[in-house]
């Protein structure tokens, strides 16, 4: 059963401090996404990556968000530094892009969420 | 982007049919609806898709307006396990970028 998995499940850390998140897609996909949730501003596309090259990151924060995908099984979401407002869960979604026709879904797979908390 | 709305919340009753309802005014001819929702503490799944035909799959139906300004998402009989919050998705047929809205949270009843 292939699963987008993430990891810390959890981070608990200090403002200031430098937090990474990671994410590996399920095999074969070539879309990568991340995404921030919290109560205030619901779901939001932070970027996304094709074939891991990032094809919009329009929805991060640059002066400390970065977003990388060292290699197709392995996405990345580094913050630094860490702020009280970037507490969230931060979710990845992977998925197969192709052109839609009969059959196509271009469904995103999400993983199970990195609940941040900075202090 | 083409923007959704949702009621914000609805109940229903245990082994009923719901239906779930979004308007999408702005839609244009290549945007996709698709809905997905979010069951508590876990990230959101596919649940259906379309983008005129009315669509039926093994969790829900989907209607679609013939003027394609709203559409219904129909969960046929309700189970407790069903209660999530509902988003309805617009995408445009040549993206594969989602704007999730603030969706509809559903209660069911035992």
């Amino acid at each position: 059963d292939a699963r987008v998995t993430q990891t810390p499940r959890d981070k608990v850390t200090e403002m200031g401090q430098e937090v990474t998140m990671r994410c590996q897609p399920i095999l074969g996909h070539n879309t990568v996404f991340w995404y921030r949730q919290t109560m205030m501003q619901g779901l939001e596309l932070l970027a996304y990556f094709r074939n891991r090259a990032p094809l919009d990151d329009s929805g991060m924060p640059k002066d400390r968000f970065s977003a990388e995908m060292p290699d197709a099984t392995l996405a990345t979401l580094k913050i630094q530094p860490s702020e009280p407002r970037d507490s969230a869960v931060y979710f990845c979604a992977s998925g197969l892009w192709a052109q839609s026709g009969q059959g196509v879904h271009n469904e995103q797979f999400f993983g199970p969420g990195t609940r941040l908390t900075v202090l | 982007d083409a923007k959704t709305t949702q009621p914000n919340s609805m109940e229903s009753n245990e082994e009923e049919p719901v239906h779930l309802p979004c308007n999408h005014s702005t839609i244009s001819g290549t945007d996709y609806i698709h809905w997905y929702r979010q069951l508590p503490s876990q990230g959101p799944e596919y649940v259906i898709h379309g983008l005129t035909s009315n669509v039926n799959n093994r969790m829900a139906s989907l209607a679609i307006a013939e003027d394609r300004k709203s559409s219904t998402l129909i969960l046929h009989r309700a189970t407790l396990r069903d209660a999530a919050v509902y988003y309805c998705i617009l995408r445009d047929v040549g993206t594969y970028k989602y704007i999730f809205g603030t969706g509809t949270r559903l209660k069911v009843l035992a």
